[in-house]
């Protein structure tokens, strides 16, 4: 059974102090790993995705990298319009395209 | 990225009624949906998977008689709540297959009087 951790539940950051989230996750079979943001009442909004070990994706202040275990979301120099939750979820060869999802980090960014 | 819309965005009914939530992939084809439900301060939980077609998959313990899934279209899913009673109050995100990505809705609040 796939299953996803992330870690911390929750964090609080002054704004431009950079800081990573966690998500370790055990699969069998990786298909891929993917992030979300997600803002109160409101759907996730896809961030990235990644496929093997190494892999790194950026978008503006976030930066996502993959190991056989774990990815890390790097948020450099946040801003308070970052706050949300972030999730991680993974897709194993078993799961029928079907996505694990772990609980979420809740940033808040402080102004 | 791909666009998927949700409709109602909020609804309020009275217990013993049904309720219809439509999902829609705007700009491509979808031949597989999900639906899910999610309670605050928790995260995703899967409740079944829709096949363009073909007869949705339950995930255990979610019953398939009170939450009717019908994917008609390449582009459209809806998820009915049969009977609806208060502790059916959640929020309802479907989201789509594009490729290897999935693509969410902005969500539905139900609210069960």
């Amino acid at each position: 059974e796939d299953q996803v951790t992330q870690s911390p539940e929750a964090l609080r950051l002054q704004e431009g102090e950079s800081s990573s989230l966690n998500c370790s996750y055990t699969v069998s079979g990786l298909r891929g790993l993917f992030w979300y943001r997600q803002d109160p009442g409101k759907g996730p909004e896809f961030l990235f995705t990644l496929y093997s070990a190494g892999e790194e994706k950026e978008k503006e202040r976030l930066k996502a990298t993959l190991t056989k275990k774990e990815s890390f979301l790097h948020i450099t120099a946040p801003k308070p319009e970052d706050s949300a939750t972030y999730l991680c979820a993974v897709r194993g060869s078993g799961s029928a395209r079907q996505l694990t999802f772990g609980s979420g980090t809740q940033l808040t960014v402080l102004p | 990225g791909a666009v998927v819309s949700q409709h109602p965005s909020w609804v309020i009914c009275k217990s013993g009624t049904s309720v219809k939530i439509e999902c829609r992939s705007l700009d491509f084809q979808a031949t597989t949906m999900f639906w899910y439900r999610q309670f605050p301060k928790q995260s995703l939980m899967l409740m079944a998977t829709s096949n363009e077609g073909s007869k949705a998959t339950y995930e255990q313990g979610v019953e398939k008689d009170k939450f009717l899934i019908n994917h008609a279209s390449l582009t459209l899913s809806t998820l009915t709540v049969t009977s609806a009673h208060p502790e059916d109050s959640s929020f309802y995100i479907c989201s789509a297959l594009a490729g290897h990505e999935q693509f969410f809705g902005p969500g539905t609040r139900l609210t069960v009087l």
